[in-house]
């Protein structure tokens, strides 16, 4: 199985702060990468697809890089409505697997 | 706008059997493959099987495989998940989710989710 290992675990920032979140898979995965906002109670939305591609309605604050091995996330300036977990996910292989996520808490 | 209404949760012993559903509303939904993923109280989200558009494939988790079987009713807009001897680390919320095209792009429909307990 792909391995996909997320950091940091947690973060805390602030309103307005840059956040970067990077993901990292155990095996080559091209673009396969999506990424998922998940807030409290509710369920996970899908953020970005195949890597850096923004999801229709999704704010463009938000913006994602990578291929093959290495990925990244990145919150231009953080709102208060960003306060989530963030869960990348590799879809190359079955099983699909996801990384651990990314808590993102206000400092 | 498509939308997933789940039903089926509950509580159930070790060993028992339960059957989930998915009705699917607001597209068409023989045109797209399914999944269903589950996310443990600790939060963390685990993949458990996909079905085709007509059902004729699907593929599970290791940790399910042999004890779950996905299918779907497309007359019916329907998917479901059959969960037998289930175990005490089943207990997860339950997930019906939409591939929003055919190279897997992301999965942009969740339904709400139902929360399934194993426990004696």
């Amino acid at each position: 199985d792909i391995q996909m290992t997320q950091s940091p675990s947690s973060l805390s920032a602030s309103v307005g702060d840059r956040v970067t979140i990077t993901c990292q898979a155990s095996q080559d995965i091209r673009d396969y990468l999506n990424w998922y906002q998940q807030k409290p109670g509710k369920v996970p939305n899908l953020l970005i697809y195949d890597a850096s591609h923004l999801q229709s309605g999704v704010p463009s604050r938000f913006s994602a890089s990578g291929s093959g091995t290495d990925f990244s996330l990145t919150i231009s300036s953080l709102q208060p409505e960003d306060f989530a977990v963030y869960f990348c996910q590799q879809y190359f292989n079955l099983p699909v697997t996801f990384g651990g996520g990314t808590k993102v808490e206000v400092k | 706008e498509g939308e997933l209404v789940q039903s089926g949760g509950g509580l159930v012993q070790p060993g028992w059997s339960r059957r989930l559903s998915c009705a699917a509303s607001g597209f068409t939904f023989s045109h797209y493959w399914m999944h269903w993923v589950r996310q443990t109280l600790g939060k963390r989200l685990e993949w458990v099987s996909r079905i085709n558009t007509d059902g004729s494939v699907t593929h599970y988790a290791d940790s399910v495989k042999g004890r779950f079987t996905m299918s779907r009713d497309n007359a019916k807009n329907t998917l479901y998940l059959q969960m037998n001897s289930l175990r005490v680390e089943d207990t997860a919320i339950y997930y019906c989710v939409r591939d929003q095209n055919f190279y897997g792009s992301g999965h942009d429909y969740w339904g709400q989710g139902v929360l399934v307990t194993v426990s004696s």
